[in-house]
């Protein structure tokens, strides 16, 4: 079965800690995504990559930063978590080019910074 | 505002009968997709219609989209206990590079 595996189902981190969300997908996935989930806000993207190496900021980049050194991975970097970080972190995947098809999640990440 | 706004943003029904749910958005779309997240975990992708299509099927699914009233509506029929959960939509777009953008999701109950 196709999968999204995110490395932490709960995590709890200290104000200004750096902080690494990693994503792994086995899908060959040219695409993969970042976002965070928060109540009454739905899902807010913060980066996506098309490709290794490649990242572009979503609607929300502020105090993130991302890396895509391989294909399969993509890791999210809170590089001085605040308490305004806590949420649930998504991430997800798709093939092709553009918008052509659904996602797949991971199962998400709950981050509580204290 | 958000791309994607569903309606309602919660319902309570019966096992048995239907679940009517709304997805209203503001741009030209790609296509739109709907998601199902069961609380705590990540999102599911239930069905994809684009937007030269008008209805899809997909075994208790109805997906209808009328771009012309940038609207789309999910239809669950004979719901079942295990339907409980929140309901997405997401449009599809290219304007200023490709996106997918989320709604804040329908709450659904099923009541057993």
């Amino acid at each position: 079965d196709v999968k999204v595996t995110q490395s932490s189902r709960y995590l709890v981190k200290r104000t200004g800690e750096k902080v690494f969300l990693e994503c792994v997908q086995d899908m060959d996935h040219e695409n993969m995504f970042w976002y965070r989930q928060d109540p009454g806000l739905g899902l807010r993207l913060i980066y996506f990559s098309y490709d290794v190496k490649m990242k572009e900021k979503g609607d929300i980049p502020e105090g993130y930063s991302v890396s895509r050194e391989k294909k399969e991975r993509f890791s999210l970097i809170l590089e001085s978590a605040s308490t305004n970080q806590t949420s649930m972190y998504l991430c997800a995947s798709s093939g092709g080019r553009g918008t052509r098809g659904g996602y797949t999640f991971g199962s998400g990440t709950r981050l509580t910074v204290v | 505002s958000q791309q994607g706004e569903e309606d309602p943003q919660a319902l309570s029904i019966q096992e048995g009968e239907n679940a009517t749910m709304n997805c209203s958005y503001k741009t030209s779309i790609n296509n739109l997709q709907w998601y199902r997240q069961n609380s705590g975990r990540g999102l599911v992708h239930l069905i994809l219609i684009r937007s030269n299509e008008r209805e899809k099927h997909s075994g208790r699914l109805r997906v209808t989209l009328d771009t012309s009233k940038k609207s789309s509506s999910l239809l669950i029929t004979a719901s079942r206990a295990a339907d409980t959960a929140s309901y997405f939509c997401a449009t599809g777009i290219s304007t200023g590079g490709f996106k997918t953008i989320f709604g804040a999701g329908t709450r659904l109950f099923v009541k057993a």
